[in-house]
């Protein structure tokens, strides 16, 4: 699986859009891009995934770049139960793990 | 739906002491983990089942740790003897049949402490 690089920590202020950046420089064409988050004594819940094309869901939006190196999480309206662990996982298509990194601690801030 | 249940909740146990854990997972789902989480670090597999055969062990320390999978639903693993380095959150999850498509659903975790 291509690795992940996202920021350790960020900050955002309660009803603004929260952005989340993670780089896969060395994602290959058949690999997608998950999202799963992790509040605080919880276990991981997805959010969202793609391939190619921007996804939206209830949760949040995944835009991910034309050359698909990179992508963005965005949260349109963070909560502060949105004070999370997110998790950027890239995924071979025909392994079924998921493979976590050391993901992003999200603050939002009232 | 109901989701991923575990159990125990917490757990302290003493070095060289023997601990299992226990996971149901959600109805229907065909393939299930187990992952450990250390304070701070994002959860690693130590295995995983389809049906109730293993797809994924590579990362499980046969020496201590063994899991099973009986009839393909519920699932225990178990630690004998613990270290203290086995300190950890103890997450089990599942999904429809763990192909790139579906999500996987996650339990709440046993945290263990090893004293």
């Amino acid at each position: 699986d291509a690795k992940t690089t996202q920021p350790p920590s960020m900050d955002c202020a309660e009803g603004r859009a929260a952005n989340l950046p993670c780089n896969h420089s060395t994602i290959s064409g058949n690999e997608y891009v998950y999202w799963y988050r992790q509040i605080h004594s919880q276990g991981p819940q997805y959010i969202i995934h793609g391939l190619k094309n921007n996804e939206t869901n209830e949760m949040a939006s995944l835009i991910i770049t034309e050359d698909r190196k990179s992508s963005t999480l965005i949260l349109p309206h963070a909560t502060l139960r949105d004070t999370a662990v997110y998790y950027c996982i890239v995924r071979v298509s025909s392994a079924r793990q998921l493979t976590f990194g050391s993901g992003t601690q999200l603050t939002v801030l009232p | 739906e109901a989701g991923v249940a575990q159990s125990p909740r917490y757990k302290i146990i003493e070095k060289r002491q023997s601990v299992a854990f226990w996971c149901n997972p959600i109805s229907g789902h065909a393939t299930l983990y187990w992952y450990q989480q250390i304070l701070g670090q994002g959860p690693k597999l130590l295995i995983q089942f389809q049906n109730n055969g293993v797809v994924d062990d590579s990362q499980l320390p046969k020496d201590r740790f063994s899991a099973e999978r009986l009839k393909g639903v519920d699932s225990t693993l178990k630690i004998q003897p613990a270290k203290l380095e086995d300190s950890a959150v103890y997450l089990c999850a599942s999904s429809l049949d763990g192909g790139r498509r579906t999500e996987a659903f996650f339990g709440q975790g046993t945290r263990l402490t090893v004293v």
